[in-house]
């Protein structure tokens, strides 16, 4: 079945960056975008950018533009999102979803990653 | 860009009741809009799409509908396993994304 199986845990000092990688199974992985959605704690969804693994070309949400980077390995089937220039509030959970390729809906989606960035 | 107003941002409801979530867009985006279902602690489950498509395997209780900037989702009968956050979410074309606030659905 279609799965999405993202990296551990981390913790990231302010001014550092995160890799989060979200490895794919099941299904074809350049036939479908792959979307990256964070939440803070106690916070609602906020959605980050889109990749394409087909292309490598990505979207990014405005908030994002500068800070982020979509990149994909084809021959592990695996998407990364990395973030740089983290501050306190980029702790979240961070997840990855497979865009179904009609109408935008995200399913599944990876079990999410959560980053913590403190001193 | 288009702003999703999602209303209210809790409430509370006995089993067997009927509760009703929207969402308002700030322009007109068709039936763009799917819904989403997340407990705590874990990762946001796909309910309904393009408005008012039941996703597989969804207990026909959950509905959506609406149309262009306003929009509803209904459950038709409350179960205990239904407490969770509710969020809408906006694409179009690119796509670009957006999800509403969310809707928190407490049981009695």
């Amino acid at each position: 079945q279609v799965q999405l199986v993202q990296s551990e845990t981390v913790v990231r000092k302010p001014g550092a960056s995160v890799k989060v990688s979200c490895k794919t199974s099941g299904y074809s992985f350049t036939g479908y975008y792959i979307h990256w959605v964070r939440q803070a704690p106690g916070q609602g969804l906020e959605w980050m950018a889109w990749f394409n693994p087909d292309s490598g070309r990505a979207f990014y949400a405005q908030g994002f533009h500068g800070r982020i980077t979509m990149t994909g390995d084809t021959s592990i089937t695996t998407a990364y999102m990395e973030l740089s220039g983290l501050t306190s509030d980029d702790t979240a959970t961070y997840f990855c979803a497979r865009d179904s390729g009609t109408n935008s809906r995200l399913d599944p989606w990876g079990q999410g990653t959560l980053v913590t960035v403190s001193s | 860009d288009v702003q999703m107003t999602q209303s209210p941002s809790s409430l509370s409801a006995s089993v067997g009741d009927r509760v009703t979530i929207t969402c308002q867009a700030s322009q007109d985006i068709i039936t763009y809009l799917n819904w989403y279902q997340q407990k705590p602690g874990k990762a946001p489950k796909l309910l309904i799409s393009a408005a008012s498509n039941l996703e597989s395997g969804v207990p026909p209780r959950f509905s959506g509908s609406g149309s262009g900037t306003f929009f509803t989702f209904t459950i038709n009968g409350l179960q205990t396993e239904d407490s969770a956050t509710y969020y809408c979410q906006r694409f179009d074309d690119l796509p670009r994304v957006t999800f509403g606030g969310g809707t928190k659905v407490e049981i009695k």
